[in-house]
């Protein structure tokens, strides 16, 4: 099993559509976890970081659930400019290594 | 703020030869830097993680000779592929980290062909 899975996607969904990303982690010890987008040819670039209560920033909700080690990202309203790949990353302390995920494709068509 | 930044962001070189490639904070220390590769369509791969002072610890199947990291400084670590081959060419990311915190900032890349 990999240490991060996610959706395999890719999702195309239209303007102002609401999609959810999913992503489990093998780690039960691991401490922090983040939610990444990263554009074509880009670096990645933080989006959210994702705490127990769960977080929301804007459209963009975000959920940890540590019992069944599952991590979520739900975007509302998609806007065109949402179209990228979604990065699910998991990592200990600050000085263990950080695993990311396989990557989530989203397309929002008009 | 937690802007890194990368050079080259391009380059290009013969096979056999070395490219460094470096990677700075500009506004904070990072007390730990991170290099990793992306083939095409690929997910972020981790080569290895170096903390300020201390050697790097590089991933199973990745050659510490091969590929040097020197992370001499709170602002600067430095990756250089010796004697590229064209297996070698990717896109190669940094990322850094402030002691105490769990986010990492991410350079913008450099892109390596090597021919």
């Amino acid at each position: 099993r990999k240490e991060v899975e996610q959706d395999p996607g890719p999702f195309n969904v239209p303007e102002g559509a609401t999609v959810a990303f999913n992503c489990t982690y093998s780690n039960s010890a691991s401490q922090s976890f983040f939610w990444y987008r990263q554009d074509c040819r880009k670096e990645p670039k933080l989006l959210m970081s994702v705490y127990s209560s769960g977080n929301e920033d804007g459209r963009f909700t975000a959920q940890l659930n540590r019992a069944s080690q599952y991590i979520s990202l739900l975007i509302r309203d998609s806007k065109l400019s949402d179209s990228a790949t979604y990065l699910c990353v998991v990592r200990g302390t600050s000085y263990d290594k950080v695993i990311f995920g396989p990557g989530t494709s989203l397309s929002v068509i008009p | 703020g937690a802007v890194v930044s990368q050079h080259p962001s391009r380059v290009i070189c013969k096979s056999g030869t070395s490219v460094k490639i470096e990677c700075r904070s500009l506004d904070f220390q990072a007390t730990t830097m991170f290099w990793y590769r992306q083939f095409p369509k690929q997910s972020l791969m981790l080569m290895a993680t170096s903390n300020e002072g201390s050697k790097a610890t590089y991933e199973q199947g990745v050659e510490k000779d091969k590929f040097l990291i020197n992370h001499a400084s709170l602002t600067l670590s430095t990756l250089t592929v010796t004697s590229a081959h064209p297996e070698d060419s990717s896109f190669y990311i940094c990322s850094a980290s402030g002691q105490g915190t769990y986010e990492q900032y991410f350079g913008p890349g450099t892109r390596l062909t090597v021919t």
